[in-house]
């Protein structure tokens, strides 16, 4: 069972938006702004997408973005493309040096 | 532009100890380059969990639920660093991956290997 947990998927229209959820505790999530969220394709590596829970690393189109608000994170994807079909992770900082990630949550364009 | 890629067995008897290997292209682990150098792992069909990190000072930080198994150490060329997992079970069964980030987060990625425990 993962720290974090998140829907296990979420769908949308291409053009619309997509809005998955990250939610932790007050020891990760509600204590620190560091959630990042990675984009992963089958059979690929994770690609950071979003860092410090809205900052978007060089690259990544500005249609991705990310916020918190207490225990919860969430991504949002406008503008669906064919393209963003893929799983979706998120983390955080849980204190005392430790990393916790989601479960995951595959994002379907319909 | 950093580049990374795991090498090791792909197969791992249960109770032995994996141990694979993080080539860094583009750069090298030192203080041009202050960053955490860390492991993740993905069991088949799972989410992803850090194994642990190491800093370019050699600080590592391990996550609680395996670091009495793991030791992850930089190799004297600065080029490459290493995982160690001791005990292996089938659990242990996952693609890994090394990365390279601030710490919160993992910017670059390699592309992963394999790892299947069974006898």
């Amino acid at each position: 069972q993962s720290a974090l947990t998140q829907p296990p998927s979420a769908s949308g229209s291409p053009g619309q938006s997509v809005t998955i959820s990250c939610t932790g505790t007050r020891s990760d999530v509600g204590s620190y702004n560091r959630v990042a969220w990675y984009q992963q394709h089958p059979g690929k590596a994770p690609k950071l997408m979003i860092y410090d829970v809205s900052q978007r690393p060089p690259g990544v189109p500005d249609r991705f973005s990310g916020s918190k608000s207490g225990n919860t994170a969430s991504l949002t994807v406008s503008g669906l493309q064919a393209e963003d079909e893929a799983d979706y992770y998120c983390s955080s900082y849980a204190g005392s040096n430790n990393l916790v990630f989601g479960g995951g949550t595959k994002v379907t364009v319909l | 532009q950093l580049q990374l890629q795991e090498s090791g067995p792909g197969l791992v008897k249960p109770s032995e100890t994996l141990s694979l290997t993080c080539t860094v292209s583009g750069g090298s682990i030192s203080s041009n380059n202050p960053y955490y150098w860390g492991w993740i792992r993905q069991p088949p069909g799972r989410g992803l969990e850090l194994i642990g990190t190491i800093y370019y000072t050699g600080n590592t930080y391990n996550n609680p639920s395996l670091k009495s198994r793991v030791i992850i150490s930089v190799d004297s060329s600065k080029t490459q660093f290493s995982l160690k997992l001791h005990s292996m079970t089938a659990a242990d069964t996952a693609v890994y991956y090394c990365a390279k980030g601030d710490f919160y987060s993992m910017d670059v990625w390699g592309k992963g290997t394999t790892v299947t425990v069974s006898s």
